[in-house]
């Protein structure tokens, strides 16, 4: 039984406008969620993470948003670029816990 | 600096033949990890470790041996491959002060006929 949840397989964006990635968990004990973004024929990489003790992360164009008591977050990538184009992963991890929890994959594509 | 090195890239096995996957890593990580990545299903780990000497059961461990003979080395093995054990294969690792940022390898691509 999945875990962490991102329920839209895909998602297509024009250029300059914002890309909004969505993920639902259902572990209460989730404190330490990560964005992974992957390009074809390679692995995930880290892209921005938030601690539950925060609500909102920002870096760069990118920004997470965490909302506990939905058990929701999302990320928010303004403008959108074609190099964004990828498969973003939601992960999450409890406590001390190194394990991560992985969503299924949103695949991106910013279209000219 | 290589980072995640996996090898191989691709790999056709026929069912009930045994490969071994290997990981390597320049980082000095003590945390490793197996993933296996299915469409629709996201990365799934198979085994981890925590340490040189020391491996641990993921989510989905059937079918699936790994040892640690060395901190830089991570050794997946299939004794016996299965039509079902097609897919991508991730091998990733992190450090103590951030252990939940992992990085990951470029992926091996297993084909079990």
């Amino acid at each position: 039984d999945q875990q962490v949840k991102q329920n839209s397989p895909s998602l297509s964006v024009q250029e300059g406008r914002i890309s909004i990635l969505n993920c639902d968990y259902t572990n209460s004990m989730f404190d330490y969620f990560l964005w992974y973004k992957k390009y074809p024929a390679e692995g995930p990489t880290f892209l921005i993470s938030i601690s539950s003790i925060k609500d909102k992360n920002e870096d760069g164009r990118f920004t997470v948003f965490l909302n506990k008591s939905a058990k929701h977050l999302s990320l928010h990538i303004v403008p959108s670029q074609p190099g964004d184009s990828a498969v973003y992963f939601c992960a999450a991890s409890s406590g001390n816990d190194y394990k991560l929890s992985f969503g299924a994959g949103t695949t991106v594509t910013v279209r000219a | 600096n290589a980072g995640v090195t996996q090898t191989p890239k691709f790999r056709v096995l026929k069912t009930g033949q045994s490969m071994t996957l290997l990981c390597a890593q320049d980082m000095n990580h003590e945390y490793m990890y197996w993933y296996r990545q299915d469409p629709g299903m996201g990365l799934r780990l198979i085994h981890y470790s925590v340490g040189e000497g020391t491996t641990a059961k993921g989510e989905v461990p059937d079918g699936y041996n790994v040892s640690r003979l060395k901190k830089q080395n991570f050794l997946l093995g299939l004794e016996s491959a299965a039509p079902s054990q097609t897919s991508v294969y991730f091998c990733a690792s992190s450090y103590e002060l951030a252990k939940n940022i992992q990085y990951f390898g470029a992926g091996t691509r297993l084909s079990v006929l």
